[in-house]
């Protein structure tokens, strides 16, 4: 099947610092893709969604000035979190939808904010 | 609100019983439904989907999950459990076919004891 592939896995930063995160869809093209961030015992919430080429769609409540999206290629998606804080430690997730595929998710990334 | 409620946290089940994952969602329209499963340090996997026709829906894995609606749920089951069953499983609900603005349930981490 499909793979997408995250990188990293795993991230601790010093507060006020950036952190980017890739997304690649490895063999197929990734029209849109989705960001997730989970919290402990919560459920994955949808932050925005990412057409290549175009401005991303952030979801209400979530900062498009400190969570960076950019969709540059049909294989590749980037979230920066920019001057991170600890509150912004979570489980970031994204996930890639071609056109009539299934959406495939990355393996997710783990961000530490100390 | 789109919402999705799966009320156990933790199930734990033998080796070779039988499984069912209870998932109820709250939605306005036609639900498309789904469930995934995450094993540690892997990307979400699309175990089956419910969009119309048979409300009893095989997916990989030797899973199935029933829809009904007059019950707003989408229980996922399994006759026999394996050991590499063992793993986070999710229900999601959409707006669509396309697998855009899933909602996500929680989570249910399942273990299985020899």
């Amino acid at each position: 099947g499909a793979v997408v592939s995250q990188h990293p896995s795993r991230v601790i930063c010093k507060s006020g610092t950036s952190v980017k995160i890739e997304c690649r869809s490895l063999d197929f093209q990734a029209t849109t893709m989705f960001w997730y961030r989970q919290f402990p015992k919560q459920s994955l919430m949808l932050m925005a969604t990412s057409n290549e080429g175009s401005k991303a769609t952030y979801e209400q409540g979530v900062e498009k000035d400190k969570f960076l999206i950019n969709h540059a290629s049909l294989t590749l998606s980037t979230l920066t979190v920019t001057s991170a804080h600890p509150e912004d430690s979570s489980f970031y997730i994204c996930s890639a939808v071609g056109v009539r595929t299934e959406a495939f998710f990355g393996q997710g990334t783990r961000l530490t904010v100390v | 609100a789109q919402s999705v409620t799966q009320p156990d946290i933790h199930i734990t089940v033998s080796e070779g019983a039988s499984l069912e994952l209870r998932c109820n969602y709250s939605y306005g329209a036609t639900p498309y439904l789904f469930w995934y499963v995450q094993s540690p340090g892997q990307g979400l996997q699309l175990l089956l989907k419910y969009f119309s026709g048979d409300t009893l829906v095989q997916g990989i894995k030797g899973f199935e999950a029933e829809f009904k609606r007059s019950q707003s749920s989408f229980n996922l089951r399994k006759p026999s459990v394996h050991w590499s069953d063992a793993a986070e499983y999710f229900c999601a609900v959409g707006p669509s076919a396309g697998f855009q603005k899933l909602v996500f349930g929680t989570g249910t981490r399942l273990l299985v004891s020899p």
